[in-house]
């Protein structure tokens, strides 16, 4: 069936650098997605959301590009710093499922001082 | 602090038992959301409760149950318990109810190991 996934189930990068996490959709139907962030012993916390009829949307040192021609979905992380130390998932919302979030398997993020 | 409060942190039992997870939402929030966690599953949404009712249902099992109470706390009741339903089990609150259109905010979960 159709899932969310991730290409790369483990990034390691040195502090100070840009990381790129990312994620393959396979629903054309899907509107909304969301990034979140889960370190160890604590439970998924939202990062940024992006809406299907956009291509990207930043906040503060994160960016997320969609392209929906690939179904391909991406977490900009500007100057890695070693708190941003986590797993990352991405999520897909189908619209006509209206609260059931599929998430990907996640990426685990380790940043080296 | 995501304002959302799970207990128990860490629960471990036997086979064929039975167990109760308690969520309480942010304040104000009406919505409860069950997610299960697992190594080889991720994060699987079970359930959602607004403001007493069910309002979703996702990969919830038969022998899995769940409910919101007036005060809006939810409890998730897992029966006749097997050793594939060791895992996190995660609550997440927001305000609405209807198309997720922002952030849900997590518990820091409840570990359950069934031996």
């Amino acid at each position: 069936g159709e899932s969310v996934g991730l290409h790369l189930p483990t990034l390691s990068v040195q502090e100070g650098d840009n990381s790129i996490i990312n994620c393959a959709y396979s629903n054309s139907a899907s509107d909304y997605f969301i990034w979140y962030k889960q370190e160890s012993g604590k439970g998924p916390q939202f990062i940024i959301d992006i809406r299907s009829n956009m291509d990207k949307r930043q906040g503060q040192r994160v960016t997320v590009l969609l392209n929906k021609t690939v179904k391909h979905l991406s977490l900009q992380i500007a100057a890695t710093q070693p708190g941003d130390s986590a797993v990352y998932f991405c999520a897909e919302n189908l619209p006509d499922n209206n609260n059931d979030m599929r998430f990907g398997a996640g990426t685990r993020l380790t940043v080296k001082p | 602090d995501s304002g959302v409060t799970q207990t128990p942190k860490h629960l471990i039992t036997a086979t064929g038992q039975r167990v109760t997870l308690r969520c309480s939402p942010r304040s104000g929030d009406l919505s409860v959301y069950w997610y299960q966690q697992s190594l080889d599953q991720g994060l699987q949404f079970l359930i959602q409760y607004y403001n007493g009712e069910e309002r979703a249902k996702g990969n919830i099992l038969e022998r899995f149950s769940a409910q919101q109470f007036p005060d809006l706390h939810s409890e998730l009741n897992l029966s006749s318990l097997e050793l594939g339903d060791s895992a996190l089990y995660f609550c997440a609150s927001s305000v609405d109810a209807g198309r997720i259109t922002g952030e849900l905010f997590f518990g820091e979960g409840s570990r359950l190991t069934v031996l």
